[in-house]
């Protein structure tokens, strides 16, 4: 089974620019997650998404935001980007919504000049 | 505030020893633990996890200890090898509650001597 993908792999933006990071999940696998990984603050939860819908949703601003298609797939966007956003973003899939083990892709590496 | 804490950024030991990477955690509805191992420019691998039911759990090389009173999990890793060396996550979820969503340690980074 392939895991879980996500693109691009390495991304260069400018400050006040948007961003649309996207995640492919296990085949199978219904829950998506996302999250934010920085050297200060470690891997943070943003949101995770549950047949089309968001279930749950980290402390982050409203700039961060994302949704999931019909067939699982999962995109993230961030808004007027500021520096702080430079990040590793990653995602997970699980196969159901009751905290089963995630499996997280290779994830996003964003750069915010 | 941090719920799922490591306070070791780093750890090194000897290939062939044991390592013993801690955790600790102020909820206690967590029900649920998983340690993660991280390579660089890559996203993190699961490698055990352990259900508030149990107290032990073993697979392998890696063993997962979960103390409920103290608030507390340990990963034994018995050899430790050279391909070891990687940062490693504790994370915590409340399965109970619904929400998916896990929480992280800040991990440890280990480096497997050879």
């Amino acid at each position: 089974k392939a895991g879980v993908t996500q693109t691009p792999r390495y991304l260069i933006k400018t400050r006040g620019q948007q961003v649309t990071l996207s995640c492919s999940p296990i085949s199978g696998h219904r829950s998506v997650s996302w999250y934010q990984q920085t050297p200060g603050q470690g891997l943070q939860f943003l949101f995770e998404y549950f047949s089309e819908t968001q279930r749950n949703k980290g402390n982050f601003p409203g700039r961060f935001s994302g949704r999931q298609f019909s067939n699982s797939r999962s995109e993230m966007n961030v808004s007027t980007l500021e520096l702080g956003d430079s990040a590793l973003y990653l995602c997970a899939s699980s196969f159901g919504d009751r905290g089963e083990t995630q499996y997280f892709g290779p994830g996003t590496r964003l750069l915010v000049l | 505030d941090q719920q799922v804490k490591q306070n070791s950024p780093s750890l090194s030991v000897q290939e062939g020893r044991i390592s013993i990477l801690n955790c600790d955690y102020t909820n206690s509805m967590f029900d649920y633990f998983l340690w993660y191992k991280k390579y660089p420019a890559e996203g993190p691998t699961f490698l055990i996890s352990i259900s508030s039911i149990k107290d032990k759990n073993e697979d392998g090389r890696f063993t997962v200890f979960l103390n409920k009173s103290a608030k507390h999990l340990s990963l034994h890793i018995v050899p430790s090898q050279p391909g070891d060396s990687a940062v490693y996550f504790c994370a915590a979820s409340l399965t109970k509650t619904g929400a998916n969503n896990l929480f992280f340690g800040t991990g440890t980074r280990l480096t497997v001597i050879p």
